[in-house]
């Protein structure tokens, strides 16, 4: 079965500071895969997703993630951080054999950022 | 706006009641799904639909139930069986396959 690891629960950065948040997943095929964030009790809100082709992805806000295929990883990347990206960001794989198409989420990193 | 809307934002109940939580989509997204995140958890998968009139189990749907009667409604029916309904329940929905999920705001459902 796949799995996606997020192996820091927290990260705490100063604000202006580059932010890297790590992604590992565990998938037999080309994964589809995908960074959410969540601000407290709310939903979550897209940031970026990788299909194929460039490994290198842009998204909203100023992030992008890097696809390593060799690494099983896809990790989320900022330059520098505002006091606004403090949230819970997730990283998910999405599959598209099995029973129904449907994302795996990791745990989460919850990002605080000091001033 | 085209989005998800879920109602309530805040549900209590008494133990030992039904509740249902409400979810409804304006994107005309084939598939909708339902997660319960709880702290330190992320999300986890309660039940899916990809087609209305059709839905499958996720990985933790004892004590829960769902029905998908019209496209744009995917109600979640939380049961007494469920052993700790306490939590945070999302809605999403997207247009089908592996694609993004567009998610609603939560419910937070708290049992007394």
């Amino acid at each position: 079965a796949q799995s996606v690891t997020q192996p820091d629960i927290h990260i705490t950065v100063s604000e202006g500071a580059s932010l890297e948040l790590r992604c590992n997943y565990s998938y037999g095929a080309t994964p589809y895969l995908f960074w959410y964030v969540q601000s407290p009790g709310q939903g979550l809100q897209l940031l970026l997703k990788y299909f194929s082709g460039d490994t290198l992805v842009q998204g909203i806000k100023g992030f992008e993630a890097e696809f390593k295929r060799s690494q099983s990883s896809f990790n989320l990347r900022k330059p520098s951080v505002h006091w606004s990206d403090a949230a819970e960001y997730f990283c998910a794989v999405g599959m598209i054999k099995a029973a129904g198409n449907k994302l795996t989420f990791g745990g989460g990193t919850r990002v605080l950022v000091k001033p | 706006d085209g989005g998800i809307t879920q109602s309530p934002k805040y549900l209590f109940r008494k133990e030992g009641q039904n509740v249902t939580l409400s979810c409804e989509q304006n994107l005309n997204h084939d598939a909708m799904y339902w997660y319960r995140q709880d702290p330190g958890q992320g999300l986890r998968l309660i039940y899916y639909s990809q087609i209305v009139n059709d839905f499958q189990k996720g990985d933790i749907a004892e004590g829960y139930s769902v029905s998908r009667e019209k496209k744009e409604s995917f109600p979640l029916t939380v049961t007494s069986a469920q052993k700790n309904p306490t939590a945070f329940y999302l809605c999403a929905s997207s247009i089908g396959g592996v694609n993004e999920q567009f998610f609603g705001p939560g419910t937070r459902l708290t049992v007394l």
